[in-house]
């Protein structure tokens, strides 16, 4: 299997616009994580999704974001309208259970001026 | 609620020294307790795992003993490399994986 797979792997972007990070979780996983690492925070989980259904979003930070997985193989995180405090390295995680070990992708890094 | 404490870092060693990172649960039950390594540039991987008392986790020269009696987990290898530079996470996994803060290592030659 070829991992979790995330892209783009970088991205730069300017203040108000829209971001779209992409995953593709490893076949036959059920749980999908969206995770932001960033210096001052460490690792935060941003939202869990079981067999595509969002089950806790409590980490979402605002109304700025948002995240889908329309079905097994893909999951969208997107920040519309973008802002620098947003800069960050969002990894995207998918595992057997919500108690599984998880297989982390390459993560993309942000970075908003 | 479950969580997890691990020794704040950064460490510095030479090569081939003892690594000790320590890590200390909380839990309500019987949690799973996992290492995860994260090497510059990549996510977290897993590094080992424990999923009951007196289990030891290995792999790649490092070893975890899950002791239930001192609520540990403390991460060890005999003799560090340089490739070993990364930051360990300390994790436990009860009914959902939580994650310590993680403790950047630095091996130099």
């Amino acid at each position: 299997d070829a991992g979790v797979i995330q892209s783009p792997r970088h991205e730069v972007t300017e203040m108000g616009q829209e971001v779209t990070l992409r995953c593709k979780p490893i076949s036959g996983h059920n749980s999908l994580f969206w995770y932001r690492q960033t210096m001052m925070r460490g690792l935060e989980l941003l939202i869990y999704f079981n067999n595509n259904v969002p089950i806790d979003d409590s980490g979402m930070p605002e109304d700025r974001f948002s995240a889908k997985m329309p079905n097994a193989s893909f999951s969208t995180l997107k920040i519309q309208p973008s802002e620098p405090r947003d800069s960050a390295v969002y990894f995207c995680a998918s595992s057997h259970g919500r108690s599984y070990e998880q297989y982390f992708g390459p993560g993309t890094r942000l970075t908003v001026t | 609620g479950d969580s997890v404490t691990q020794m704040e870092g950064p460490v510095t060693l030479s090569e081939e020294a003892f690594l000790t990172i320590n890590c200390t649960y909380t839990a309500t039950g019987y949690p799973s307790l996992f290492w995860y390594v994260q090497y510059p540039g990549e996510g977290l991987q897993l590094l080992l795992k424990a999923t009951k008392a007196d289990d030891k986790g290995s792999n790649k020269g490092f070893e975890a003993t899950y002791r239930k009696e001192t609520t540990s987990f403390h991460l060890e290898k005999g003799s560090v490399q340089v490739s070993d530079s990364a930051v360990y996470f300390c994790a436990l996994s009860e009914h959902d994986m939580r994650f310590g803060a993680g403790t950047r290592l630095t091996v130099k030659p």
